[in-house]
């Protein structure tokens, strides 16, 4: 059975950074590109970055580009996503996914991790 | 950014009714169109994926349907477990996007 488990989330100042863990278990890793979506309380899906499996591609949505690095360790079975200049409107449950080699969804989910931005 | 929106918002309909929720990309997406369920406090759930393929486990009342930029979800018999929100998701290009939820509420 594929299990996610995401940690790292907690409570920052703005402008602070965080650096949140996807811990995965039951697949074979490298067979799967992986992914981090968030949800801010209350309201939709948003999809954040994705990376390759070996790591030599990574996508971000326009409004973290420069200040969130997605990575991944295959020997790990781990993936992360290193946060920085977070702002309020980064506050939101974040989810890691798998997306299967030649797949185009994200089909098992960890439970996700809240990171609330806030003074 | 292609944007994804979906009708309705919101919806209340029965157990046992037939249900539809639309969704419509700003641009073709050809067959990049999957379908998520999520309810309070969970993480999503894949439902559907290239448009009309449920993936493994998945009921088969849910079906998916339409090509370009106009998708439909059908339910073709609610049941108590399917309240919940919904959500589409075009992956035809990066940033990968969701319509913004159809909430499925009993009525």
């Amino acid at each position: 059975e594929v299990q996610l488990v995401e940690s790292g989330g907690g409570l920052v100042q703005p402008g602070g950074s965080l650096r949140l863990s996807c811990a995965a278990s039951g697949l074979t890793f490298t067979n799967y590109w992986m992914s981090w979506v968030r949800q801010a309380p209350g309201k939709g899906l948003e999809w954040v970055a994705n990376i390759k499996q070996d790591g030599s591609e990574k996508y971000y949505v326009d409004s973290v580009k420069g200040r969130f690095t997605i990575s991944r360790d295959n020997a790990k079975n781990s993936l992360y996503l290193e946060m920085s200049s977070l702002r309020a409107e980064d506050t939101a449950v974040y989810y890691c996914a798998t997306n299967p080699i030649y797949r185009d969804y994200e089909d098992h989910w960890g439970p996700g991790t809240l990171v609330t931005v806030s003074s | 950014d292609i944007q994804m929106t979906q009708s309705p918002s919101s919806l209340s309909a029965s157990v046992g009714d037939r249900v539809t929720i639309s969704c419509r990309a700003s641009q073709s997406i050809r067959t990049f169109l999957n379908w998520y369920q999520q309810k309070p406090g969970k993480a999503p759930k894949l439902l559907i994926y290239g448009i009309s393929t449920l993936q493994s486990g998945v009921p088969s009342r849910f079906s998916g349907s339409g090509s370009g930029t106009d998708f439909t979800l059908t339910i073709s018999s609610l049941q108590p477990d399917d309240f919940a929100t919904y959500y589409c998701q075009q992956t035809s290009s990066t940033p990968r996007t969701f319509g913004q939820g159809t909430k499925l509420e009993m009525k």
